[in-house]
């Protein structure tokens, strides 16, 4: 069982938009600005989105979207295209005990 | 151009030691904010975070693992050694380096090796 909590899978068709949710506590995603998310497609290694909640490595298209309420985190893809189809998963510190912690891992689907 | 690549068995037995290599370049680990992690994703599965070490040599360990886990740096040859004991079968997963820069991403990792995939088995 992971750290953080998200949904199993979403979908959306071209051009729709989509958000994850990602769920912890306030001894991770509610304490620290530092939730990050990951594109994995089959095969491949992960591939960083967002880093600090909501800020885009250089290179990263400006329809990723970040964002934290409390103990939540979501990722939005704005402008959906086949190739944002891949597995997502969110990850947070912990604190100096635990350090970082995952998410289970959400599958989106282009229709 | 940044790149790391992971070395190690393939296969190992229960009871053994794991040992993985890490091997950069287009990076120093002595730069100030720079840290390497370890973090694996056993078949179908999730990403699970194992390991980091610092620049400045500080060490973390997820919790659940800390007892078997040691990671360690040697700058000079731009490698980061991880070992893990007494391997389970529960442990076969991609193994994964990656690097950390504070000016860059903060502490989540930018770049990633390809893995290697360790299978425990007798």
């Amino acid at each position: 069982q992971s750290a953080l909590t998200q949904p199993a899978s979403v979908s959306g068709s071209p051009g729709q938009s989509i958000t994850i949710s990602c769920t912890g506590t306030s001894s991770d995603v509610g304490s620290y600005n530092l939730v990050s998310w990951y594109q994995q497609h089959p095969g491949k290694a992960p591939k960083l989105m967002i880093y600090e909640v909501s800020k885009r490595p250089s290179g990263v298209s400006n329809r990723f979207s970040g964002s934290k309420s409390g103990n939540t985190a979501s990722l939005t893809i704005s402008g959906l295209q086949a190739e944002d189809e891949a597995d997502y998963y969110c990850c947070s510190y912990a604190g100096s005990s635990t350090s970082w912690v995952f998410g289970g891992g959400t599958k989106l689907t282009v229709l | 151009q940044v790149t790391l690549r992971e070395s190690g068995p393939a296969l190992v037995k229960p009871t053994q030691t794991l040992t993985l290599t890490c091997t950069f370049s287009g990076f120093s680990l002595s730069t100030s904010g720079m840290c390497v992690s370890w973090i694996r994703q056993p078949p179908g599965k999730a990403l699970e975070w194992l390991a980091r070490i610092d620049w400045d040599d500080d060490k973390y360990y997820s919790t659940s693992l800390k007892t078997r886990l040691t990671i360690s740096k040697d700058t000079s040859k731009n490698q980061v050694v991880l070992t893990m004991t007494n391997m389970d079968p529960v442990d076969t997963a991609t193994y994964y380096c990656a690097r950390s820069y504070s000016s860059s991403s903060g502490l989540a990792p930018d770049y990633w090796g390809q893995g290697t995939l360790v299978t425990v088995s007798s």
